[in-house]
């Protein structure tokens, strides 16, 4: 069964600090790993990562894919307090994503 | 629309009512997925359709849950006698084909009492 992993479960940080989410997957048949953010709505989809080693930024987001130790970071730089939320991760096999549990971020004025 | 439309986006039902829960898929999209969340976690598959066809419903926890997707584009899930256990938000999910990440809608929220 696939599986995947998020840590930290949650975190509190301070305005303008520097943030770093992983995640760990075992999955048959990988296809990409995709990065959301939830807040109270629906999923909204951040970065999906194929390679490795390619690191995908969208201004203060940016994201890696290792597929030798199966595992991504999602980083977010001089945060601000319209980035807390649920941060997930999830992996796809085929066409069927597994999700993580995700990472509630918190960042405090 | 240019997202994923779901309705209702909240609901409440008896224990054992019957419930139906609507998605409208981005324009085009042949793929359409429904998760199921439960509080604090992460979504859970529960089916899969590329355009009518419904080509994984191994997630769907039991025959109570059905969904169809008949002319491939608006897509319902039903679940029959709804129990408390039941009680989550039901998100859907298109994308233009499976080799695409899904973009998810707004999802609904059922509470069985």
């Amino acid at each position: 069964e696939d599986k995947v992993v998020q840590s930290p479960l949650s975190l509190v940080v301070h305005e303008g600090d520097t943030v770093t989410l992983n995640c760990s997957y075992e999955v048959t048949n990988f296809r990409s790993l995709l990065w959301y953010k939830q807040e109270k709505k629906a999923p909204t989809f951040l970065f999906m990562l194929t390679s490795s080693g390619i690191e995908k930024k969208s201004g203060r987001l940016s994201s890696i894919l290792d597929k030798k130790e199966l595992f991504s970071i999602l980083n977010i730089t001089a945060t601000q307090t319209g980035d807390s939320a649920i941060y997930l991760c999830a992996v796809q096999n085929d066409y069927k994503l597994s999700f993580g549990a995700g990472t509630t971020v918190t960042v405090r004025a | 629309g240019a997202g994923v439309s779901q309705s209702p986006r909240y609901k409440v039902a008896k224990r054992g009512q019957d419930v139906a829960l609507r998605c409208d898929p981005i324009s085009g999209h042949v793929s359409l997925f429904w998760y199921q969340q439960a509080l604090g976690q992460g979504p859970e598959f529960l089916t899969y359709f590329q355009n009518e066809a419904q080509l994984d419903k191994s997630g769907l926890p039991s025959d109570r849950f059905f969904a169809e997707r008949p002319e491939g584009s608006v897509s319902t899930l039903k679940i029959q006698r709804t129990q408390q256990e039941d009680s989550a938000v039901y998100l859907c999910a298109s994308s233009l084909n499976r080799a695409f990440g899904p973009f998810f809608g707004q999802g609904t929220r059922l509470t069985v009492v």
